[in-house]
């Protein structure tokens, strides 16, 4: 019950198109989904995260899709760049999960060529 | 906004001894920090967590004699990986819990070699 599936393992795009990284879990205790941008040798980098009240977020050019009574959530990078080549994890929280630790997706690793 | 300093970003040591690894928090004050243990192209794993002025409560399988954690003060955390051996090689990854429940931190991490 504490897992957050994560999809694609890899994903490759061309400059200005629009990867959709994709995250399922199963604990309804779970209220918090960050998702982190990790660069090689870095520590990850909160991007964006989003509560269960909402059903999207945007911020600049990620935005979350949420969908509560399927227990999925999306990142989109709009207009991506050579530059958000990265590893990409989506987690999930929650004040009822044991010291609000976080749980992990498996990780995507976005190449966006030029 | 917050910064955690997590300190050394490498380190290589050799086979047998000790190696501590600092996580600082900079202008606030960390009451939880978490460290992760990250192999390559994988996941971070969660391996211990410490509250200030308590004991750290270690992940299943997480040898906690030998990945000693100090959280004596709410703005430093240590991370002391003990008679280190070659699979202990990792990157090493402290995070600090910035809100009541939510809001995480993470540090730079750090590179460990053992040869």
């Amino acid at each position: 019950q504490q897992q957050v599936k994560q999809s694609p393992q890899s994903l490759i795009v061309q400059k200005g198109g629009i990867p959709i990284i994709n995250c399922a879990y199963e604990n309804t205790a779970f209220d918090y989904f960050p998702w982190y941008q990790q660069f090689p040798g870095k520590g990850p980098a909160l991007l964006i995260a989003i509560r269960p009240d909402v059903s999207e977020k945007k911020e600049g050019r990620f935005t979350i899709s949420f969908n509560k009574s399927a227990k999925q959530f999306s990142l989109h990078i709009m207009d991506s760049q050579p530059g958000d080549s990265a590893t990409y994890f989506c987690a999930a929280s929650g004040r009822e999960t044991s010291g609000s630790r976080l749980t992990f997706g498996e990780g995507t690793q976005l190449t966006v060529n030029p | 906004g917050a910064v955690v300093s997590q300190h050394p970003s490498r380190v290589i040591c050799k086979s047998g001894t000790s190696v501590k690894i600092e996580c600082r928090s900079l202008d606030f004050q960390a009451t939880t920090m978490f460290w992760y243990r990250q192999f390559p192209k994988q996941s971070l794993m969660l391996m211990a967590t410490s509250n200030e002025g308590s004991k750290a409560t270690y992940e299943q399988g997480v040898e906690k004699d030998k990945f000693l954690i100090n959280h004596a003060s709410l703005t430093l955390s240590t991370l002391t990986v003990t008679s280190a051996h070659p699979e202990d090689s990792s990157f090493y990854i402290c995070s600090a819990l910035t809100g009541k429940y939510y809001g995480y931190t993470f540090g730079s991490g750090t590179r460990l070699t053992v040869v």
